[in-house]
């Protein structure tokens, strides 16, 4: 089955403790992105990556990484998590770039206390 | 000024009526536009997509595409209880570039 999976799909965490999401497709896709969802502010987009090792900063980068060794996987990465990272997590994948269909994981809901 | 504006709703409308979404915005060289359903609790799913001027049918729904007015809109016709999410607009300048979305549009169909 055509996917994208997420891990955790829920985490509650506190301040200033390393956490990764892990984020991965089995379809191909060379574009995956992440976003975070707030009430009132819609989808925002934190990174994308457009291959292997390519990656560009979305609308909200501030406080993440990701990285892309490998054309399946895309992790989100915490260093040092902060109660306003508080959200919904989306990753998401595309073949051929942010034109056509974004396919989307079930989410992560992340807590930071 | 948002770079994708969708009116936050709710829009009520009763079963059976059309359903009409609107989204403009700011980027003129904006080239794909999407529109995706995402149910309370649930993972956004595409509904339509449209790349040119003039409308895009696809059974109940049709995107409707103006560049130069900047401004892309969704009908739902015949609007079903099954059709109340949220709707969400979002807009690609193109290849492999940001894709910005807008803050969603409540639908509520009234049985």
């Amino acid at each position: 089955e055509a996917q994208v999976t997420q891990n955790p799909r829920y985490l509650i965490t506190v301040t200033g403790k390393k956490l990764t999401v892990t984020c991965s497709q089995n379809m191909n896709h060379e574009y995956m992105s992440w976003y975070r969802q707030d009430p009132g502010l819609g989808l925002r987009q934190i990174y994308y990556s457009m291959n292997v090792e390519v990656t560009d900063k979305g609308d909200v980068p501030e406080g993440y990484k990701v990285s892309r060794k490998e054309k399946r996987n895309f992790p989100l990465i915490l260093e040092s998590p902060s109660p306003n990272q508080t959200s919904l997590y989306f990753c998401a994948s595309s073949l051929g770039g942010g034109q056509n269909e974004q396919y989307f994981g079930p989410g992560t809901r992340l807590t930071v206390t | 000024q948002k770079e994708v504006e969708q009116n936050s709703g709710p829009l009520s409308v009763p079963e059976g009526a059309i359903a009409s979404l609107n989204c403009t915005y700011s980027d003129r060289g904006s080239q794909s536009f999407f529109w995706y359903r995402q149910y309370s609790g649930k993972s956004p799913e595409l509904i339509m997509f449209i790349y040119s001027n003039g409308d895009k049918e696809d059974g109940r729904f049709t995107a409707q595409l103006n560049k130069a007015s900047q401004y892309v809109s969704l009908l739902i016709r015949d609007s079903q209880p099954s059709d109340s999410a949220t709707y969400l607009c979002a807009v690609n300048a193109g290849g492999y570039q940001k894709v910005t979305f807008g803050t969603g549009t409540k639908l509520q169909v009234i049985p």
